[in-house]
């Protein structure tokens, strides 16, 4: 039973450059957040997605977006990347009506340049 | 409020010594409370949780203690080992909102 896998495991960017994270939950889940942790910082909540849809939102600007496919994977997208970007990105998946309980994956690093 | 720490505070403590991490949460409405371990190059993961009508709940070598009255969250871990060594994040929630996550604490652990 594969747990939350995330690609890639790390990625250079420069400034106004757009990047995209992926993400596949633990088989069964229908649920998947993401979190920006910075250097020396709990995870900040991003956004979540359930049923293709985005169903909440942290305090990030629109450069923030994501994606659900039907597979319940998902992809977070951020454009004109700023140096404060730079982050681990983790995804973490659930159930619907279980939300609490989130697994996380490894995280992606990325660094902007 | 939002996670905003610019510190990670350390906790050093001698292998076999019983360990107590502290956390203080913001919101008084929270449903719910975690905490997560990090160990270098990985994501955090799920110790134990307590939802917030209970005051203590034990797993295997951690304890979780919640004092409503001071919005203050302990975790216990007994007989530490060097495997218990990482970052650890409580995290308080509410039900069918988001996560929040404290500052974290930096747990050592030597011979």
């Amino acid at each position: 039973d594969a747990g939350v896998t995330q690609s890639p495991t790390h990625l250079i960017k420069t400034r106004g450059q757009q990047v995209t994270l992926r993400c596949s939950p633990k088989s069964g889940h229908d649920t998947v957040s993401w979190y920006q942790q910075a250097l020396g910082q709990g995870p900040q909540f991003i956004f979540q997605y359930y049923e293709e849809e985005e169903r909440q939102r942290g305090n990030f600007p629109d450069r923030f977006s994501g994606h659900q496919f039907p597979n319940y994977s998902s992809e977070l997208n951020v454009n004109a990347l700023l140096l404060g970007d730079s982050a681990l990105y983790l995804c973490a998946s659930s159930l619907a009506r279980n939300q609490e309980t989130q697994y996380f994956g490894p995280g992606t690093r990325l660094l902007v340049l | 409020g939002e996670s905003v720490g610019l510190h990670l505070p350390t906790l050093s403590v001698q292998e076999g010594d019983n360990s107590i991490i502290n956390c203080a949460y913001s919101n008084s409405a929270s449903d719910y409370f975690i905490w997560y371990k990090q160990e270098s190059g990985k994501g955090p993961q799920f110790i134990i949780d307590i939802r917030s009508n209970m005051d203590k709940r034990q797993g295997q070598r951690v304890t979780v203690l919640l004092n409503k009255t001071v919005k203050h969250l302990s975790l216990q871990i007994a007989a530490t080992q060097p495997g218990d060594s990482a970052v650890y994040f409580c995290a308080e929630g509410i039900l069918n909102d988001k996560l929040i996550f404290g500052t974290g604490t930096r747990l050592q652990v030597f011979p």
